[in-house]
């Protein structure tokens, strides 16, 4: 069974206090990771999809890295509107369309 | 450019009565939809998903259905509502298998 496991699963930051987030996961056959961003009382918003290890993705303050076991999502100088729960996912090859997610890291900046 | 319609935003419905909740999405054709349920702090729960008109694969045994009677239309529905069916009810579609899935902005479902 594909798992993903999210850490950690709060984290409250320093406007300018870069940090990375983790995304731990068990698949037979990785096809692609995904990261999103969900606020409050709306729907998950895509960032990233990654498909090898070694591959990176970078948007604004954020960058995605991926190894064979965990992704990282970092933030750097994160500022308070980069608030929010950011999800990952995993879907796996030869499989379904149904992506495994984790149950998400709450990302606090204060100003 | 594609787009993903939910409808309602919020809703509040007594025990017992019926639900429908309706997505649906613009700018793409045949594409794979879902509906989740999420509780605080429980992530995403996948409820139903549909390759096609009319093919609706359930992921839950619970108190509500799913249907798709047209192309790029997903219906949420249950008969008789439970208190236990409040929650955060999101729709998404694909397209293609390496394709991420893009969310509608979700119902927030109160039964009362």
């Amino acid at each position: 069974e594909d798992q993903v496991t999210q850490s950690p699963e709060a984290l409250r930051l320093q406007e300018g206090e870069s940090s990375s987030l983790n995304c731990s996961y068990t698949v037979s056959g990785l096809r692609g990771l995904f990261w999103y961003r969900q606020d409050p009382g709306k729907g998950p918003e895509f960032l990233f999809t990654l498909y090898s290890a070694g591959e990176e993705k970078e948007k604004e303050r954020l960058k995605a890295t991926l190894t064979k076991k965990e992704s990282f999502l970092h933030i750097t100088a994160p500022k308070p509107e980069d608030s929010a729960t950011y999800l990952c996912a995993v879907t796996r090859s030869g499989g379904s369309y149904i992506p495994t997610f984790g149950r998400g890291t709450s990302l606090i900046v204060h100003p | 450019s594609q787009t993903i319609h939910q409808w309602p935003a919020t809703l509040v419905q007594p025990v017992g009565s019926p639900l429908s909740l309706e997505c649906t999405v613009e700018g793409t054709s045949n594409p794979n939809l879902y509906w989740y349920r999420q509780a605080a702090g429980r992530g995403l729960q996948l409820l139903f998903y549909s390759v096609g008109i009319g093919q609706i694969s359930s992921e839950v045994p619970q108190n509500l259905s799913a249907s798709r009677p047209q192309d790029r239309q997903f219906i949420l529905s249950s008969k008789k509502l439970l208190l236990s069916d409040s929650g955060f009810y999101l729709c998404a579609w694909t397209g293609t298998v390496n394709s991420p899935l893009h969310f509608g902005n979700g119902t927030r479902l109160t039964v009362t």
